[in-house]
């Protein structure tokens, strides 16, 4: 079965560091990768999707993620954070031949330290 | 706007008592499913629907059941709801146009079974 790992259940960092968040997928065939934010309270946000093109992909508020189709991996980047990054974060992949549904993994939440 | 609209956002309801969650977008849409999100376990998804009259079990369909009557409302129906069916809900919707294309979330709905 499909599935969607993330390393880290949760993150706490200073402002200014930089943050990698990792994310890998089993599935053998084309996906569609994404990642989301949950800022405290709120609903599910999209940062960045990948359909195809340049693996490395940027988003919004400063967020990128590189895709590495040989170590099936999608991970979150970003050089410097603030302390309004502070959410939850989760990875998602989109099988070609599943349609809408999405498989997401079970999140990373950040805390960032003013 | 585009927008995904659950209702209710809130609710607390005792276990047995039947409920529905209902779910309407406004895109136009072929693609809706609902998830659930528990801490821990991410996003799971409970069932889908790929157009109208056309559903099927997503991940973790025990205890719920939907139906799509027509293409804009996707409802969520808890038959006897149990404290095990206390999570946070999503509902989202994306087009059949594209396999990648974005997928809208509703704002959630949370929901405590007592």
């Amino acid at each position: 079965a499909q599935s969607v790992s993330q390393h880290n259940h949760h993150v706490i960092l200073s402002e200014a560091a930089s943050l990698e968040l990792g994310c890998n997928y089993s599935y053998g065939g084309t996906v569609n990768l994404f990642w989301y934010v949950q800022y405290p309270g709120q609903h599910l946000q999209l940062l960045l999707k990948y359909f195809s093109g340049d693996p490395l992909v940027k988003g919004i508020k400063g967020f990128e993620a590189e895709f590495i189709k040989s170590k099936f991996s999608f991970n979150l980047r970003k050089p410097s954070v603030q302390w309004s990054d502070t959410a939850e974060y989760f990875c998602a992949v989109n099988a070609y031949n599943q349609g809408g549904k999405l498989i997401f993994g079970q999140g990373t939440e950040l805390s960032v330290k003013p | 706007e585009a927008q995904v609209t659950q209702n209710p956002r809130y609710l607390i309801t005792v276990t047995g008592k039947k409920l529905t969650v209902t779910c309407s977008q406004n895109m136009n849409h072929e693609y809706m499913s609902w998830y659930r999100q528990d801490p821990g376990l991410g996003l799971r998804q409970i069932y889908y629907s790929m157009n109208v009259e056309v559903t099927d079990k997503g991940d973790v369909p025990e205890g719920y059941k939907v139906s799509r009557k027509e293409k804009r409302n996707f409802p969520l129906i808890l038959e006897s709801p149990s404290p095990n069916q206390t999570s946070l809900y999503f509902c989202a919707s994306r087009s059949r146009q594209g396999s990648g294309n974005t997928i809208y979330f509703g704002e959630g709905s949370w929901l405590t079974v007592v």
